[in-house]
C-alpha cells in the first residue's frame, strides 16, 4: 500500500528556515498537499498542488515535489508556526496522510 | 464563508454503530466541484482518511474501513453523514468532516472543528 513518511520532529530557531520532508514511492508523480494543525485545533490547508498557497497563508510557506520526496519549507519561521504538519496525497481514490511532523520553534 | 460542523453522540458502546452528521453552511453541498469527506484522528496520533461522498451519492471509502463504513448525503438539508458499525475502543478518535476540492488533484479545505467520539461501555 502507498505510504507517506515524515520525520517525527523538526526544530528551528526564530527567523530561520524549516524544511519538512515527506517521502513516498514515486511521490513526485502525484500532487502533494500540506496541512498545519495547532494543538486543539482542526487541520488547515497550507499548500496544495505541490506549490500553491491558499489565500490567507503567508508567503513564507512554500512547497516542492520531485522524485520520492515532497518538501514543505517555512522561511523566516515565527513562533506562531509551531504546530504539527501533515503531508497528503491520493492513491486510488483514497487520501493518504503522512505520519506527521512536530515543528518546534526554539 | 463555507463552514462545516460535526454533530452526534460523544459516547458509543462497543459493538454498536457510530453515527455523525456534518452540516454545511455558507455554500451548497450540491456543487459539482466538490466531494465531502470524513477523517479521524485518535488521541495523540495522526490523521486517517475514512471516505467521501458526492452530492449524487457516489462514494469512495478507505479500504481498511470499507466493510464497516457508510457515508451518505442529504442535499435537502445540506448535510452528509457517517455511519461506522461494530465499533471498538480503537475507533475512539476526533472525527472531522471536510470539503474535498476536485481539481487536477484534490485537497481538503476547509475542515470542521471536529468532534470527539469515545467508544466505551
Amino acid at each position: 500500500s502507498f505510504e507517506l513518511t515524515q520525520p517525527p520532529s523538526v526544530s528551528v530557531s526564530p527567523g530561520q528556515t524549516a524544511s519538512i520532508t515527506c517521502s513516498g514511492d514515486k511521490l513526485g508523480d502525484r500532487y502533494a498537499s500540506w496541512y498545519r494543525q495547532k494543538p486543539g485545533q482542526s487541520p488547515v490547508l497550507v499548500i496544495y498542488q505541490d506549490t500553491k498557497r491558499p489565500s490567507g497563508i503567508p508567503e513564507r510557506f512554500s512547497g516542492s515535489n520531485s522524485g520520492n520526496t515532497a518538501t514543505l519549507t517555512i522561511s523566516g519561521t515565527q513562533a506562531m508556526d509551531e504546530a504539527d504538519y501533515y503531508c497528503q496525497a491520493w492513491d486510488s481514490g483514497t487520501a493518504v496522510f503522512g505520519t506527521g511532523t512536530k515543528v518546534t520553534v526554539v | 464563508q463555507l463552514q462545516l460542523q460535526e454533530s452526534g453522540p460523544g459516547l458509543v458502546k462497543p459493538s454498536e454503530t457510530l453515527s455523525l452528521t456534518c452540516t454545511v453552511s455558507g455554500g451548497s453541498i450540491s456543487s459539482s466541484s466538490y466531494y465531502w469527506g470524513w477523517i479521524r484522528q485518535p488521541p495523540g496520533k495522526g490523521l486517517e482518511w475514512i471516505g467521501c461522498v458526492y452530492y449524487s451519492g457516489s462514494t469512495y471509502y478507505n479500504p481498511s474501513l470499507k466493510s464497516r463504513v457508510t457515508i451518505s448525503v442529504d442535499t435537502s438539508k445540506n448535510q452528509f453523514s457517517l455511519k461506522l458499525s461494530s465499533v471498538t475502543a480503537a475507533d475512539t478518535a476526533v472525527y472531522y468532516c471536510a470539503r474535498v476540492v476536485v481539481d487536477a488533484n484534490n485537497w481538503l479545505d476547509p475542515w470542521g472543528q471536529g468532534t470527539l467520539v469515545t467508544v466505551s461501555s
